[in-house]
């Protein structure tokens, strides 16, 4: 099974404080993914990457940045928290299958409060 | 930019009736994709739809790619308590490129 792991479940932070999102899968994926959930506004793509020290902006990169040195790891940072910035945030991977036929698996999530 | 729209955004049914969550896209998406989100859980994947008009079963659950790979529904047979959460679709646009979800339809049941 694949396995997608979050560092935290559950973090609070203050305002202006640098946060990082960890995301670890084990099964060697190419393509990983950032989103945040929002009631009501769904899932929404922060950023992704199809390789190593590669990243693609995706809807909502404002207030963001990334990082993958390692295939197995992707980072999600906020420079600088800010109190729109709780949310939800899930990472997903994805193996490099054909193009349009990858299926994403999911982290279990975690809960950002900014305070 | 591409949209996938899902509709109903909520919806509430007693145990044994039927529900139907649609998705509808603004350009022709390469397949379409459901997951399923239990509350307080993550998206799981449930199905993915590949060709023009295709229909997929899973238990009472059918799922159908519209003619024109612009549509999509899931249908659900009497439903069950453990039908619960947020069913979303996700389409792959022409060139592969992108995941788009819609916005999820959250679905109650009661007993």
């Amino acid at each position: 099974d694949v396995k997608v792991t979050q560092s935290s479940r559950y973090l609070v932070k203050r305002t202006g404080e640098k946060v990082f999102l960890e995301c670890v899968q084990d099964m060697d994926h190419e393509n990983m993914f950032w989103y945040r959930q929002d009631p009501g506004l769904g899932l929404r793509l922060i950023y992704f990457s199809y390789d190593v020290k590669m990243k693609e902006k995706g809807d909502i990169p404002e207030g963001y940045s990334v990082s993958r040195e390692k295939k197995e790891r992707f980072s999600l940072i906020l420079e600088s928290a800010s109190t729109n910035q709780t949310s939800m945030y899930l990472c997903a991977s994805s193996l490099r299958v054909g193009a349009g036929q990858e299926t994403q698996y999911f982290g279990p999530g975690t809960r950002l409060l900014v305070l | 930019g591409q949209q996938v729209m899902q509709i109903p955004q909520y919806q509430h049914v007693q145990e044994g009736e039927d529900f139907t969550t649609y998705c509808n896209s603004s350009t022709t998406l390469s397949n379409i994709q459901w997951y399923k989100q239990r509350p307080g859980g993550h998206p799981v994947f449930l199905i993915q739809l590949v060709k023009s008009g295709e229909v997929k079963k899973q238990k009472r659950l059918t799922f159908q790619f519209g003619e024109a790979k612009k549509n999509s529904s899931l249908h659900i047979t009497a439903t069950q308590t453990t039908d619960v959460g947020t069913y979303f679709c996700a389409g792959h646009n022409q060139a592969g490129t992108a995941l788009i979800f819609g916005k999820g339809t959250t679905l109650s049941v009661s007993s």
